[in-house]
């Protein structure tokens, strides 16, 4: 079946680590984004890609790096950097003139 | 600023009554305007994309309707279900096929019995 897919589901990690969130899509769309959303609020971009090997900042990029080396990957790499990383974190992506189709989420904890 | 403002922030109804939620956006140029529906801890899943030139479309007891000159949208569920209790949010598109899409805060719809 074509979709997206995020894994995992929950995620730990310790103070001072990186952790990365997989994101995967078999539809064949070039643009992926990552969102972040906290609770009682709304999604906010953390990164996006137009098009393999190319990335942009969205509006809360500090803290987080993410890689496009391949069409049906975009892997977000939560750093030490990120002082208050615990959320839930959606990949979405979307092909030219049609929808965004978004994963299921990773909820990530620090512990 | 582009920007995309909902509401209410919440709603409670009763099972079988409707209910109607508001999307203003400032996003220009426009080129489409989508409903989610996101049930707690799930990915959002999407209701109904709308264009410049629709005016009312349907998915179901979703109705969504759009008003490109005053840029306002809205999402019309008729004859709630307890199912019905999610978060729905609004997005929008600006004119660039591959330009990031604008969310709103979402509504927070409980459906009770």
């Amino acid at each position: 079946d074509g979709g997206i897919t995020q894994s995992p589901k929950y995620l730990f990690r310790k103070e001072g680590q990186n952790v990365t969130l997989s994101c995967e899509q078999n539809l064949n769309h070039d643009a992926m984004y990552w969102y972040r959303q906290d609770p009682g609020q709304g999604l906010r971009l953390i990164y996006y890609s137009q098009i393999v090997n190319d990335f942009q900042k969205g509006d809360i990029a500090e803290g987080y790096s993410v890689s496009r080396e391949k069409k049906e990957s975009f892997p977000l790499t939560v750093t030490s950097a990120q002082k208050n990383p615990t959320a839930f974190y959606l990949c979405a992506s979307r092909g030219r003139n049609t929808e965004a189709f978004f994963g299921q989420g990773t909820r990530l904890t620090v512990v | 600023k582009n920007q995309v403002e909902q509401s209410p922030q919440s709603l409670i109804i009763l099972e079988g009554k409707n209910c109607t939620l508001q999307c203003n956006y400032t996003v220009s140029p426009f080129s489409n305007l989508r409903w989610y529906k996101q049930d707690t801890g799930r990915g959002p899943v999407s209701l109904t994309i709308m264009t410049f030139s629709e005016n009312t479309k349907s998915n179901g007891r979703y109705t969504a309707t759009l008003d490109a000159d005053t840029k306002q949208s809205s999402l019309h569920i008729t004859a709630s279900q307890l199912s019905d209790s999610a978060s729905y949010i609004c997005v929008v598109q600006g004119n660039s096929g591959n330009t990031p899409l604008v969310f709103g805060k979402g509504t927070r719809l409980s459906v009770i019995a």
